[in-house]
């Protein structure tokens, strides 16, 4: 069945370096796929979205990157701050405007 | 541009009781998302309207669950009779289906406890 799964459900970085969350998806068929932040006591956030016809985009401080041979997403984090402390979901579309989150990845910035 | 509202934020109830969940989605978005989250996983999509029909609504518990867009715009979402493992935050999302994305814009969320 279809499903979208992260490695790491945990990442503890030091303030300044950079993140990076990886995730899996299954359904070769998803053509959207969309990164939300989580902040305790909120809803998602979007962050960035890329379509399955590009491989990489760029936001501010942001990167996503595609890789569909191996159906993996990941989003890096440049100069890592505290206020990006939170639970990262990525999130698959197969059409239809249906998606499915993945279980989140919690990054914790260090001080 | 106002965002999506949720109400209440704070639930507490009994098994067996019932609880109704509001939500007012922003202006001009027809999609309505309901999604239950229980604490450690990700949100889990219950039902999907496109204005005031309903699109996906295949894992909501439809014995006792049931949720409802009228006039295309606010929404209602019931549980009753409730179960213990229905504690978790329900949201809410809206999205535009312009552009052909599907950015979907949360609500901060009722948090439910079943006791």
């Amino acid at each position: 069945g279809e499903s979208v799964g992260l490695h790491l459900p945990t990442l503890s970085v030091q303030e300044g370096d950079n993140s990076i969350i990886n995730c899996a998806y299954s359904n070769s068929a998803s053509d959207y796929f969309i990164w939300y932040k989580q902040e305790s006591g909120k809803g998602p956030q979007f962050i960035i979205d890329i379509r399955s016809n590009m491989d990489k985009r760029q936001g501010q401080r942001v990167t996503v990157l595609l890789n569909k041979t191996v159906k993996h997403l990941s989003l890096q984090i440049a100069a890592t701050q505290p206020g990006d402390s939170a639970v990262y979901f990525c999130a698959e579309n197969g059409g239809g405007f249906k998606t499915i989150f993945g279980a989140g990845t919690r990054l914790f910035v260090k001080a | 541009e106002a965002g999506v509202a949720q109400s209440p934020r704070y639930k507490i109830i009994e098994k067996r009781q019932s609880v109704a969940f509001w939500c007012n989605p922003i202006s001009g978005h027809a999609t309505l998302y309901w999604y239950q989250q229980i604490l450690g996983q990700g949100p889990k999509l219950l039902i999907q309207f496109q204005n005031n029909g309903v699109v996906d609504d295949s894992q909501l518990p439809k014995d006792r669950f049931s949720a409802e867009r009228l006039k295309g715009v606010d929404s209602t979402l019931k549980i009753q009779p409730a179960k213990l493992e229905d504690s978790a935050v329900y949201l809410c999302a809206s999205s535009s289906t312009e552009l052909a994305k599907n950015i979907q814009y949360f609500g901060a969320g009722t948090r439910l406890s079943v006791l």
